[in-house]
């Protein structure tokens, strides 16, 4: 079962460069795009959404990008900083259930 | 800030047991969440709860899978007869509205690990 798809499993960045980090869905019934970051021990904490009506949206240093003809989205962090590194999935759900289909993650390392 | 809470932050336990891990979700919200991630995996749903009934579970939640709330703070999930691959981190989420896309606030995970 591989609805949710995130190919690299390790990115390496520049502090102050920009980080891209991709992920691919199979599921055309998907339609909210979830980003959690992960630290070593701790819980994925949200960090920002998209729903399948936009195509961008932006947080701050966060922004998300979604191609739903492509059925991909990317996350992208700029500029990167060193408390930046930790594992970052990949989610989404569908409309009418609520459980959440994650990617296997990306390792995003950003040196100083 | 209002935060989910696990207990404990790990577990060992022999195979055949049963555990209960436990979860203290945001206080203001109604649906709660079971996912896990076993070692070098994605993180997998296995069930979601609203007004002490289960609402969706996934193929991973099986009869020895259990949910529970207790009381009006806790919400557990019992595993009733532990096998080898159940060891995996799992983590407690919880929303307030339980609608799609909505974000689910995740607790810090219990590892547990059967041996």
């Amino acid at each position: 079962d591989q609805q949710v798809k995130q190919n690299s499993p390790s990115l390496s960045v520049q502090e102050g460069r920009i980080s891209i980090l991709n992920c691919d869905y199979t599921n055309s019934m998907f339609d909210y795009f979830l980003w959690y970051k992960k630290y070593p021990a701790e819980g994925p904490t949200f960090l920002i959404s998209i729903s399948s009506i936009k195509d961008k949206n932006e947080d701050g240093r966060f922004t998300v990008f979604l191609n739903k003809s492509a059925k991909h989205l990317s996350l992208h962090i700029v500029p990167s900083q060193p408390g930046d590194s930790a594992v970052y999935f990949c989610a989404a759900s569908a409309s009418g259930a609520n459980n959440l289909f994650f990617g296997t993650g990306t390792r995003l390392t950003v040196i100083p | 800030e209002p935060e989910v809470t696990q207990t404990p932050s790990h577990q060992v336990t022999q195979m055949g047991q049963e555990v209960i891990l436990r979860c203290v979700p945001i206080s203001n919200h109604l649906y709660f969440y079971w996912y896990r991630q076993i070692l070098g995996q994605k993180v997998e749903f296995l069930v979601s709860f609203y007004n002490n009934e289960i609402s969706e579970k996934s193929e991973i939640f099986d009869d020895q899978f259990s949910v529970e709330r207790p009381d009006g703070s806790n919400f557990t999930l019992k595993i009733r007869s532990t096998k080898l691959e159940d060891s995996a981190m799992y983590f407690c989420a919880s929303t307030t509205n339980g609608l799609a896309g909505e974000t689910q606030y995740f607790g810090p995970g219990t590892r547990l690990l059967v041996l």
